[in-house]
């Protein structure tokens, strides 16, 4: 079946520098894949959609990567600050476009 | 604020009662999620409206829950004679089909069962 892996440890960076987190599929090719970002007690917010034919997306600080060939997605916050502390989501689209998540990355920025 | 809210936000309840959340998605939005999630995990499907129609479950919808969607626009989740294992945070998404994959997400109900 299909299985989105994230590394379910937290992880901690300091003030300032990148953030890298990581998606890896299996079992299946996802067209696209998504991440969200979820704030304790609140729902998923979307950040960035990648489709496979896109090795890299960019919004202000965030940059996403697509390799099919590594079947995995790479999420990274440039000049991290500690309002990016939060629990970041990656997804893949089943049928009727549901979505199949990751059990998410928590991280923890520090000043 | 994404625009989907749900009511309540959080429910205490005992062992064997039944409740029911509320879901009012974007107005234009026909496509109609839920979710389930508990601490530490991403959310789980557990069925999908296209309108008023009920399109698919998950095998985590057990014959305990029921969901509806009158008329295409407010949905509920009701679950009848709750077990321990049903806390978790229900979320509920709605999609404009056709246009967009971005599903936006309500806040969520917290359900615990005592």
């Amino acid at each position: 079946s299909q299985k989105i892996e994230q590394n379910s440890e937290a992880l901690n960076i300091q003030e300032g520098k990148t953030a890298t987190l990581t998606c890896n599929y299996t079992n299946y090719s996802p067209a696209y894949l998504q991440w969200y970002r979820q704030d304790p007690g609140r729902g998923p917010v979307f950040l960035l959609l990648i489709r496979e034919n896109e090795k890299e997306k960019r919004k202000e600080r965030l940059k996403v990567t697509f390799d099919t060939t590594l079947k995995q997605s790479l999420f990274h916050i440039t000049a991290s600050q500690p309002a990016d502390s939060a629990t970041y989501l990656c997804a893949s689209q089943g049928g009727y476009n549901k979505l199949i998540f990751g059990a998410g990355t928590r991280l923890a920025v520090h000043p | 604020d994404t625009g989907v809210s749900q009511n309540p936000r959080h429910k205490i309840t005992k062992r064997g009662q039944n409740v029911t959340f509320r879901c009012d998605p974007i107005s234009e939005h026909n496509r109609l999620y839920w979710y389930r999630q508990t601490l530490g995990q991403g959310p789980e499907f557990l069925t999908y409206f296209q309108n008023e129609a009920q399109l698919e479950k998950s095998r985590l919808l057990s014959d305990r829950f029921s969901a509806e969607r009158p008329k295409g626009s407010f949905s509920t989740l009701e679950i009848q004679r709750t077990e321990q294992g049903d806390s978790a945070m229900y979320l509920c998404a709605s999609l404009r089909g056709g246009i967009k994959e971005t599903q936006y997400f309500g806040p969520g109900t917290r359900l615990l069962v005592l």
